[in-house]
């Protein structure tokens, strides 16, 4: 069975401060796709990323930077010179070779001014 | 494009009444997707079509809810007899039938059932 589990319920930073948001799966699939969500206070499910399991390169945009190792079944999420509208809850999510998309319970993120 | 509508933005209801949600995909999607938020569990999957034929419900909480998929361009989540813990967001959500696609997402049905 597929499995999503972001251990953080809820993380409060100071603005400007680096924050990792962690994401482990479980799947005996071997071709998957791993994906990060953020839902702002509007509630609305923003794509953020998209990455399958031969690619293990990580991935830098702008602030948002995104850690992928198989190794140890984990998907973290960096977000650098954290900014007030970076508040929201973020979700991670694993899509299977049945195409299934489950997600994490995701972890809210309190960015303080 | 349009994206993902979904209707009713919000309803509020009172419990034993039927309870009917309603979703247009994307046009071209050939997934689509059930799930509803609550504060307890997050964003669970209920259940998932490909081309109008379900595929998995085993995340439907009991018989009360079932879905439909009557064609490509409309799919129903429908709750009867409601009860109030069955107050939550749900959202919809359609995908290209290549796998690699990202989830497309409606703005969701906040629902209330008092």
């Amino acid at each position: 069975a597929q499995k999503v589990t972001q251990a953080q319920t809820e993380i409060s930073v100071v603005e400007k401060e680096d924050v990792t948001l962690d994401c482990v799966y479980e799947t005996r699939d071997t071709t998957y796709y791993l994906f990060w969500y953020k839902q702002p206070p509007s509630g609305e499910l923003v794509f953020l990323i998209r990455r399958n399991s031969f690619d293990e390169q990580n991935e830098i945009s702008g602030r948002y930077s995104w850690n992928f190792q198989k190794s140890t079944s984990s998907f973290n999420f960096t977000i650098t010179a954290s900014q007030v509208v970076d508040s929201a809850v973020y979700f991670c999510a694993l899509r299977g070779r049945d195409d299934k998309i489950i997600f994490g319970k995701g972890t809210r993120l309190h960015i303080l001014p | 494009d349009a994206g993902v509508i979904q209707s009713p933005r919000h309803e509020v209801t009172e419990m034993g009444q039927e309870v009917t949600l309603r979703c247009k995909p994307i046009s071209g999607h050939d997934y689509l997707f059930w799930y509803r938020q609550t504060m307890m569990r997050g964003l669970e999957l209920l259940i998932y079509f490909n081309n109008n034929v379900p595929i998995d419900d085993s995340g439907m909480p009991e018989d009360r809810f079932s879905a439909k998929m009557p064609n490509a361009s409309f799919s129903t989540l429908k709750i009867q007899p409601s009860e109030p813990r069955d107050s939550a967001v749900y959202f919809c959500a359609s995908s290209d039938r290549d796998r690699r696609e990202k989830l497309f997402f409606g703005s969701g049905t906040q629902l209330s059932v008092l």
